[in-house]
């Protein structure tokens, strides 16, 4: 198992401009997190599904960040306009369970100038 | 390949008890550890170390790191219900490697 991916690796993007993360679940997991680590804020959630369906989203900072998973195999994380502010290291990270053995990506490094 | 192992995966404990967390890794470039309490919200910021041997602690909870052995463990002693959560690992060498975390229940 590749473990879970996410791409791109890294993502420089000027202010305003769509950006879409992606990711992709370790197969048979039901559940997906969207993380985003910055300095200032350490480590936050900001969305999980289960079984495709956005459990909470109250972690998502604004109106801009959007996330969907349309199948089990995939999920996206959109911001849109992108701002300096969005520069972080986002992550994906799934498990079969609620709680128990997550498996996280490696990240995508977000730089927004 | 770097990775960060945890154990056990998962614990169930009643209050009262003392439980030890912990961590091994294997990453290049090593900077720091990192400890998480993840609840239902958002994940709690337990402890960052970066030197062995110095036990960092908050109230019942401590944590010590040994970068010779390459772990970690966290303690808590006098374990409450609501202790009960996912206790993440975090290694971060320039980018950040995430245990599989321990779940943590504690029953009345």
């Amino acid at each position: 198992d590749a473990g879970v991916i996410q791409s791109p690796r890294h993502e420089v993007t000027e202010m305003g401009q769509e950006v879409t993360l992606r990711c992709k679940p370790i197969s048979g997991h039901d559940y997906l997190f969207w993380y985003r680590q910055t300095m200032m804020r350490g480590l936050e959630l900001l969305i999980y599904f289960n079984n495709n369906v956005p459990i909470d989203d109250s972690g998502m900072p604004e109106d801009r960040f959007s996330a969907k998973m349309p199948n089990a195999s995939f999920s996206t994380l959109k911001i849109q306009p992108s701002e300096p502010r969005d520069s972080a290291v986002y992550f994906c990270a799934s498990s079969l369970v609620g709680g128990y053995g997550y498996t996280f990506g490696s990240g995508t490094r977000l730089t927004v100038v | 390949e770097d990775k960060v192992v945890q154990s056990p995966l998962s614990l169930v404990v009643h209050e009262g008890d003392t439980v030890t967390l912990n961590c091994s890794y294997e990453v290049t470039n090593f900077r720091s550890l990192l400890w998480y309490k993840q609840e239902k919200k958002a994940p709690t910021f337990l402890f960052m170390l970066t030197s062995s041997g110095i036990e960092k602690k908050s109230g019942r909870l401590s944590s010590i790191l040994d970068k010779k052995e390459l772990f970690s463990i966290l303690n808590i002693t006098a374990t409450q219900t609501g202790d009960s959560a996912v206790y993440l690992c975090a290694v971060d060498n320039n980018d950040m490697r995430f245990g599989a975390g321990t779940r943590l229940t504690v029953k009345p």
